[in-house]
């Protein structure tokens, strides 16, 4: 089964509700990560949080490894937000990255 | 700030045909990866590189040779198109394959019809 799974799939809020969106793995955890996909186009790294919480602005991160999971928080959205969140798990022993399928996330005026 | 720069940005091809993907990063970093993100599986590793003249396997490597020609160029090469390979396809680098940031080019979109 799939060693990396994100929920929802999809998410559509109002522009000033916050966001969690959730990430659990089934594998050994060197570390996660976080990135922000904007609608068609590039990745971008959010955070790299191999434990605990991490926060970026409106963005917090936690990760708590003996649950097999990590969170992202946003608070306060912003139609900006609007695009898919990614999280990848870099586990085993090549350190490769291990994606989730994404949450698209989109945030109405 | 990393760069990497992706060419051709949209490409449609035949069944068939020849197709270089070009990635060019800017950053000096050691690690250039290639990725297809297809709906439904996420973004998959096809190959990677750890420097100049290396390549090493990747998940999804049917159908792809890549090359690395020096540090900052690494190129994907797909010698015989098919359909199934129509998907878009991302560039990144990495100073280190672990603990490090990914900065990813703006992705490379391929029909083969």
């Amino acid at each position: 089964g799939q060693q990396v799974q994100q929920s929802p799939a999809s998410l559509v809020l109002q522009e000033g509700e916050n966001a969690e969106l959730q990430c659990n793995f089934s594998t050994s955890l060197n570390s996660m990560q976080w990135f922000y996909q904007r609608p068609g186009g590039s990745l971008v790294s959010l955070f790299y949080n191999p434990s605990g919480t991490k926060h970026s602005g409106r963005l917090t991160s936690t990760t708590v490894i003996k649950e097999r999971r990590s969170s992202l928080h946003i608070s306060s959205s912003q139609t900006t937000d609007s695009g898919t969140y990614l999280c990848a798990l870099e586990g085993g022993s090549n350190y490769q990255l291990i994606w989730g399928s994404g949450t698209k996330l989109i945030i109405k005026p | 700030e990393a760069a990497v720069t992706q060419s051709p940005r949209n490409k449609v091809t035949v069944t068939g045909g020849n197709v270089t993907l070009s990635c060019r990063q800017t950053n000096s970093h050691n690690y250039m990866y290639w990725y297809r993100q297809d709906t439904g599986h996420g973004l998959r590793l096809i190959h990677y590189s750890y420097g100049a003249g290396n390549l090493q396997i990747g998940d999804v490597p049917d159908g792809y040779k890549a090359t690395r020609t020096t540090q900052e160029d690494f190129f994907l090469l797909l010698e015989l198109a098919s359909p199934s390979q129509t998907s878009l396809y991302f560039c990144a680098s990495s100073e280190t394959v672990s603990g490090n940031t990914l900065y990813f080019g703006e992705g490379s979109r391929l029909i083969v019809v």
